[in-house]
């Protein structure tokens, strides 16, 4: 099976950095997604990291090390606009099917204050 | 415009009736993916599909079926046997290394 953790709320001040943070344990990994869902909204795609290492995009950069089972979501200048929960999800080989699962973490609730 | 759609946005069933959810893609992805979302909690797999004709059984697969006949289309069935349907349903589509969703159907069941 697959395990995902992630902090389950955060709070930070409007104009700083966060980081948030994603653990997991699984086989098979073939890449990890992060999402951003706003409150009664669907999901919307923020990067995918496949190997080592750091991808910025724009405000956002999400960092990935495998031999860590571990990932975080970095969000500079924090803007009202981003209190939201962030979802952490990892593609693995389901080997009972041979073909790949996208499985979620249960999303960090972010929330921006004055 | 490409992307993924979902109808409808809100749905109202009776207990002990089935209702299918529809989901519609033209990014040419290969996979799709059914997830549940109740309040406060994270997304569960109902169903995924890798390719045409083929379907897996997620996690919380009782209660629901699928068919994947076209690329584009993956409808999920909610059906009587479904005991909490209830619940926010999230359709996906991927390639390697992106995924996008639906915009979601909330089902009710009155």
């Amino acid at each position: 099976g697959q395990n995902i953790d992630q902090p389950t709320e955060m709070t930070a001040t409007e104009g700083a950095i966060v980081q948030i943070n994603c653990t997991y344990q699984t086989s098979g990994f073939n890449g990890l997604f992060w999402y951003q869902q706003h409150a009664g909204e669907a999901p919307t795609f923020l990067s995918y990291n496949v190997l080592d290492g750091l991808e910025e995009k724009g405000r956002f950069s999400s960092f990935l090390s495998r031999s860590k089972g571990y990932s975080y979501l970095l969000l500079k200048e924090l803007q009202m606009k981003d209190s939201a929960s962030y979802l952490c999800a990892v593609r693995a080989l389901y080997s009972g099917a041979g073909s790949y699962q996208l499985t979620f973490g249960k999303g960090t609730k972010l929330s921006v204050i004055p | 415009d490409g992307g993924i759609t979902q109808s409808p946005k809100y749905l109202f069933r009776k207990e002990g009736q089935n209702v299918t959810l529809s989901c519609e893609q033209n990014l040419n992805h290969d996979a799709m993916y059914w997830y549940r979302q109740d309040p406060g909690q994270g997304l569960r797999l109902i169903y995924y599909s890798q390719i045409v004709n083929d379907f897996q059984k997620g996690d919380i697969a009782e209660g629901y079926s699928v068919s994947r006949e076209k690329k584009e289309s993956f409808p999920l069935t909610v059906t009587s046997a479904q005991k909490n349907p209830t619940a926010f349903y999230l359709c996906a589509s991927s390639t390697n290394t992106e995924a996008f969703f639906g915009q979601g159907t909330r089902l009710t069941v009155v």
